[in-house]
């Protein structure tokens, strides 16, 4: 596609209830990144995919947390009995290749605002 | 570590004002240096970039420029405009690294 596609763009959800995270890059962009945003603050890494593989998961804050991707293709972060801390916008970002984000950056999607009732 | 450090926000300014945000870095290594800008509701998007020391990155009238003797990154503009309210991000990837570690964005308000 042209950009990076997240959704939903928002999910509100009842505490301890299970959600579902989606992700569809820009083709041919096989690194991809989540990313999570709490309110007013920066951006904190979750866990890196080249292809489908996952290099780095030392960002998942606990094992409630689950990512996996099909190929080069669509990613899923999964969030298990989900508490109120977890309520955040949960960014994803792509890049061409093993080392072009060095000199290309990151392309953003607009993320999904999920709120833990 | 690695580690991106900026100036503490909200920034508020009158339309037509100089901006700067300041950013310092801290990496063992050659860093590349981006600022992303995040518009309210939307994603982040990249504003500039610098890839190696005395580099300047520049778009849409920013402008930054990568000292590595002061380990900085500054972001200016000349004369800013209400459409460039928003929360800018500073932002590094270490040589040899994958995973790029942002600062904790600096909000700016622009009034008309």
């Amino acid at each position: 596609g042209a950009g990076v596609s997240q959704s939903p763009s928002n999910k509100v959800t009842e505490k301890g209830k299970d959600v579902e995270l989606r992700c569809d890059p820009i083709s041919g962009h096989t690194a991809l990144y989540w990313y999570r945003q709490r309110l007013g603050q920066g951006l904190e890494f979750l866990i890196y995919f080249q292809g489908n593989s996952a290099p780095d998961k030392s960002g998942l804050p606990s094992d409630r947390f689950s990512a996996e991707r099909t190929g080069e293709s669509v990613s899923t972060l999964t969030i298990q009995r989900t508490q109120q801390e977890d309520s955040a916008v949960y960014l994803c970002a792509t890049s061409r290749g093993d080392h072009n984000f060095f000199n290309y950056g990151y392309t953003f999607g607009s993320g999904t605002r999920l709120t833990v009732v | 570590g690695n580690s991106v450090t900026q100036m503490e926000g909200p920034v508020t300014l009158s339309e037509e004002a100089f901006l700067t945000i300041n950013c310092t870095y801290t990496a063992t290594g050659y860093p590349s240096l981006f600022w992303y800008v995040q518009y309210p509701g939307e994603g982040l998007q990249l504003l500039l970039k610098a890839t190696k020391a005395d580099d300047k990155g520049s778009n849409k009238g920013f402008e930054a420029t990568y000292r590595k003797e002061t380990t900085s990154f500054h972001l200016e503009k000349g004369s800013v405009q209400v459409s460039d309210s928003a929360v800018y991000f500073c932002a590094l990837i270490n040589t040899g690294g994958f995973k790029t570690i942002f600062g904790a964005g600096t909000r700016l308000f622009v009034k008309a």
